[in-house]
């Protein structure tokens, strides 16, 4: 069975200093990974997607994230956050041997001090 | 990506009455879903939404409790029936265009509801 964890409900950082959003997954087969963020009253969108290839992923929004197949994560970073990176983060995972079910982690909300 | 709309986008419902909620995208798309998002929670799939047939729900989820119709590629309805104050949640339609795994899925802005 397919799962992925966010160990930290919440990340607080000040405005210019490096974030990273941790994610761990567990898959039988192989990861595809995904980084959505929600903002307030909203649905989520789409940030990056790892499927093959180069293990760091560049995405929206100056996001980036490095898939670690030894360490089974995918953790999202940003060099410099900014006040309106402040939102939740969801880190999702797809068993890549077949089917759409798409399992989603429990979310970590991120706060930019200004 | 797609552009998904969703209506309503919120409401507050009696227990017991029912609720539907549409999807509709502004291209064809392959794959249809309808996932809840409870307060404070992570997203949960509730079932997929075939087109020209019953949909396909997850564990914990059923058809008379969540009906669902997919007429077309476009456009999707899931219906809240009987509802109680554990359905208040906020529900998501996500499309993906492609049939292949590879595929990113994209959501709509969801449906904030309150059963009272």
């Amino acid at each position: 069975a397919q799962s992925v964890a966010q160990p930290e409900d919440q990340v607080n950082v000040a405005e210019g200093n490096p974030l990273t959003v941790k994610c761990t997954y567990s898959v039988s087969g192989n990861p595809y990974l995904f980084w959505y963020v929600q903002y307030p009253n909203r649905g989520l969108q789409f940030l990056l997607k790892y499927i093959t290839g180069d293990n760091l992923v560049k995405g929206s929004y100056g996001f980036e994230a490095e898939f670690n197949k030894s360490q089974t994560s995918f953790h999202l970073k940003k060099p410099s956050a900014l006040v309106s990176d402040s939102a939740l983060y969801f880190c999702a995972v797809r068993d890549g041997g077949g089917g759409f079910k798409t399992i989603f982690g429990a979310g970590t909300r991120l706060f930019v001090k200004a | 990506s797609a552009v998904i709309s969703q209506k309503p986008s919120r409401d507050i419902c009696q227990r017991g009455t029912s609720l539907t909620i549409q999807c509709q995208v502004d291209s064809q798309v392959t794959m249809m879903f309808w996932y809840r998002q409870q307060p404070g929670q992570s997203l949960t799939l509730i079932a997929t939404a075939n087109q020209g047939s019953e949909a396909t729900y997850e564990s914990g989820f059923v058809i008379d409790k969540f009906p669902i119709s997919r007429p077309n590629l476009t456009f999707s309805t899931l219906t809240v029936s009987n509802m109680s104050p554990e359905d208040s949640s906020i529900y998501l339609c996500s499309v993906a265009a492609l049939a292949g795994s590879t595929d990113t899925q994209y959501f709509g802005p969801g449906t904030r509801l309150t059963v009272l």
